[in-house]
């Protein structure tokens, strides 16, 4: 069965500090990895999406893939307050469909 | 990015009555569209794939009967919940794939939250 797992938290990061979230994957044929933020009563929204091995940084976001350990990460610097949310990894195992995690909660301590 | 609406964004009825939402994405043509339920503190569980003129396929565990869907456009798809009852209350939320670059990505609808009292 292809799995997703992710540290359910809550993680507790200071504002300003650089808040580190995981995610393993069951399947090396897996091919695309999204990171979705979802605020409490909201619909997930679209963070970073990376598809190659290293890392991948929009602002202050880092998406980091390692195929061969089958993890994927995001690096959130600079952590506001705004940043507190639930934060799902998807992936696609080689199909249109994602299967995510039951996601990470992210609080930051101002 | 890509914008996915969905109609209407909360809805209160009646034990055994019908609930249908709109799913439409607004910039971009998505043939094929997904529907999601959220139960509180639970992550995401994909109900059914919907594909434009073609026939739904459902997860394992969903009854096709009761959850109807329809994708008539490539913009439009549509979840019926047929005889409500208040087990069926959650967060119903879609998405379609905006195919652009190679790349398939997801993005979601703002949800639905249905209640059946």
């Amino acid at each position: 069965q292809k799995e997703v797992e992710q540290n359910s938290g809550p993680l507790s990061v200071p504002e300003g500090a650089i808040a580190s979230l995981n995610c393993t994957y069951s399947d090396r044929g897996s091919q695309s990895f999204f990171w979705y933020r979802q605020y409490s009563g909201k619909s997930p929204e679209l963070i970073m999406s990376i598809y190659s091995n290293g890392d991948k940084e929009d602002g202050r976001f880092t998406a980091q893939l390692n195929k061969a350990s089958q993890y994927v990460s995001l690096l959130i610097r600079d952590s506001q307050p705004s940043d507190s949310a639930t934060y799902l990894c998807a992936v696609s195992f080689g199909n249109e469909k994602l299967t995510f995690g039951t996601g990470t909660r992210l609080t930051i301590i101002p | 990015g890509a914008v996915v609406s969905q109609h209407p964004s909360r809805v209160i009825c009646k034990s055994g009555t019908s609930v249908k939402i709109e799913c439409r994405s607004l910039d971009f043509q998505a043939t094929t569209m997904f529907w999601y339920r959220q139960f509180p503190k639970q992550s995401l569980m994909l109900m059914a794939t919907s594909n434009e003129g073609s026939k739904a396929t459902y997860e394992q565990g969903v009854e096709k009967d009761k959850f109807l869907i329809n994708h008539a456009s490539l913009t439009l798809s549509t979840l019926t919940v047929t005889s409500a009852h208040p087990e069926d209350s959650s967060f119903y939320i879609c998405s379609g794939i905006n195919r652009r670059g190679g790349t398939d990505t997801q993005y979601f609808g703002p949800g639905t939250r249905l209640t059946v009292l």
